[in-house]
């Protein structure tokens, strides 16, 4: 039961045009989405979020944008640079019955600008 | 300031063996979480810990289990390796049991042969 969906897989870019990752989710209890950046031999870096009470979250290149009723966001980054070139992940903030969060995560978009 | 450090950073176990993983948070960060990344999927939720106790847990079985400590690092254990448990395991901190905003080490690549 995939609850965060990235479908695209991968997407090249060229360098200084923007790039726009897709997700979708499932859970409209979804209330904070995340995005963070992944190069190999490394840990996830955090991005950029937003939450469910904002339509849009800017910093510097890169903009989230939120569509509740469509159960979609998009990061764009603008102008895209090669050392953008990194697997993103879309995550959402899902409350437990602790009150805790968790994160669920989607299956990554594998971003590449080319020089 | 140090971010979150993971130990080993790799390692080689044998089916059927016992693994832990150790993690130590960001100074101030009392939430651990682990999380477990298998190849060409997202991080899987595992676990959370709060205040050193288990505050959730996700669609693992019980031969995982994990603690936390009075300064607040974590261990990870795995029993009875299996194939299947070869991933990438991440720590993740954050300051309270509702901050949303998490902050991951660089993982603990583990593989089972």
């Amino acid at each position: 039961d995939q609850q965060v969906k990235q479908n695209s897989p991968s997407l090249s870019v060229q360098e200084g045009r923007i790039s726009i990752l897709n997700c979708d989710y499932t859970n409209s209890m979804f209330d904070y989405f995340l995005w963070y950046k992944k190069y190999p031999a490394e840990g996830p870096t955090f991005l950029i979020s937003i939450s469910s009470i904002k339509d849009k979250n800017e910093d510097g290149r890169f903009t989230v944008f939120l569509n509740k009723s469509a159960k979609h966001l998009s990061l764009h980054i603008v102008p895209s640079q090669p050392g953008d070139s990194a697997v993103y992940f879309c995550a959402a903030s899902a409350i437990m019955t602790s009150g805790t969060y968790k994160y669920i995560f989607g299956t990554g978009t594998r971003l590449k600008v080319l020089a | 300031d140090a971010g979150v450090t993971q130990s080993p950073t790799h390692l080689i176990k044998t089916r059927g063996q016992q693994v832990t993983l150790r993690c130590s948070p960001i100074s101030g960060h009392k939430s651990v979480s682990w999380y477990q990344q298998v190849l060409g999927q997202g991080p899987q939720f595992i676990f959370q810990y709060y205040e050193k106790e288990e505050r959730g847990r996700g669609n693992f079985p019980d031969r995982f289990s994990a603690r936390q400590f009075p300064n607040y690092s974590s261990e990870l254990n795995v029993n009875a390796l299996l194939l299947g448990d070869s991933a990438l395991y991440l720590c993740a901190s954050s300051l309270g049991q509702t901050y949303t905003e998490a902050f991951f080490g660089q993982g603990t690549r583990l593989t089972v042969v």
